[in-house]
């Protein structure tokens, strides 16, 4: 199994503000990494793939860097809109598997 | 439009049997592997299974192996999941998601349905 650190998970920002989440795996994984964006309510939605790789229709404020075993999600200039739980996750291996979820919320 | 849409929630007895279904729409299902993940209320998201595009490999969580059954039916564009002996810890939002990669599942998970509640309580 692949573990999963995910950091930090309470992150208190202001529209405007750059910021950044990070993902440490237990195990090098190339960079088959996702990040997926969910709000209260809703489904996980897709934001990023193959660690760096904009899903289609994501926001170009989103960006993903990282191979191996360290991985970076940062948004340029947070908006409203991007108040929610992101979550990282391997597809290298089965079990496939989540990190713990980074909450962003309005400072 | 790409859709995915789960049925089958409700409140289960422990020990009970439950079958989710996820019906898909908007694409070729028959050429896609296909996913459950499951969150429960107020926590994060945990895989539980995956069944290749043609119904040929199956894995499973850990948590769920010998319970839960994966299968889909291609020619009904639907996807299911058997769950038996629920038990407290299995109460969550159920999701069946789209594997980005055609055939093999080797991608991330691009399309979701909306999840449907299991809460098994006595």
């Amino acid at each position: 199994v692949i573990w999963m650190t995910q950091s930090p998970s309470l992150l208190s920002a202001s529209t405007g503000d750059r910021v950044t989440i990070s993902c440490r795996m237990s195990q090098g994984i190339s960079s088959y990494l996702a990040w997926y964006q969910q709000k209260p309510g809703k489904a996980p939605e897709l934001l990023i793939y193959a660690a760096s790789t904009l899903q289609s229709g994501v926001p170009s404020r989103f960006s993903g860097s990282g191979s191996g075993t360290d991985f970076t999600l940062t948004i340029s200039c947070l908006q409203s809109e991007d108040f929610a739980t992101y979550y990282c996750q391997q597809y290298y291996s089965f079990p496939r598997t989540f990190g713990q979820g980074t909450k962003v919320e309005i400072k | 439009q790409v859709q995915l849409v789960e049925s089958g929630g409700g409140v289960v007895q422990p020990g009970r049997s439950l079958r989710l279904s996820c019906a898909a729409s908007g694409f070729t299902f028959s050429s896609y592997g296909m996913h459950w993940v499951r969150q429960a209320p107020g926590k994060g998201l945990e895989w539980v299974a995956v069944i290749w595009y043609d119904g040929s490999n199956k894995y499973y969580a850990d948590s769920v192996k010998g319970r839960f059954t994966i299968s889909r039916d291609n020619s009904k564009n639907t996807l299911y999941l058997q769950m038996n002996s629920l038990r407290a810890e299995d109460t969550a939002v159920y999701y069946c998601a789209r594997d980005s990669d055609y055939y093999d599942p080797r991608g991330a998970f691009d399309i979701w349905g909306q999840g449907t509640m299991v809460t098994v309580s006595s």
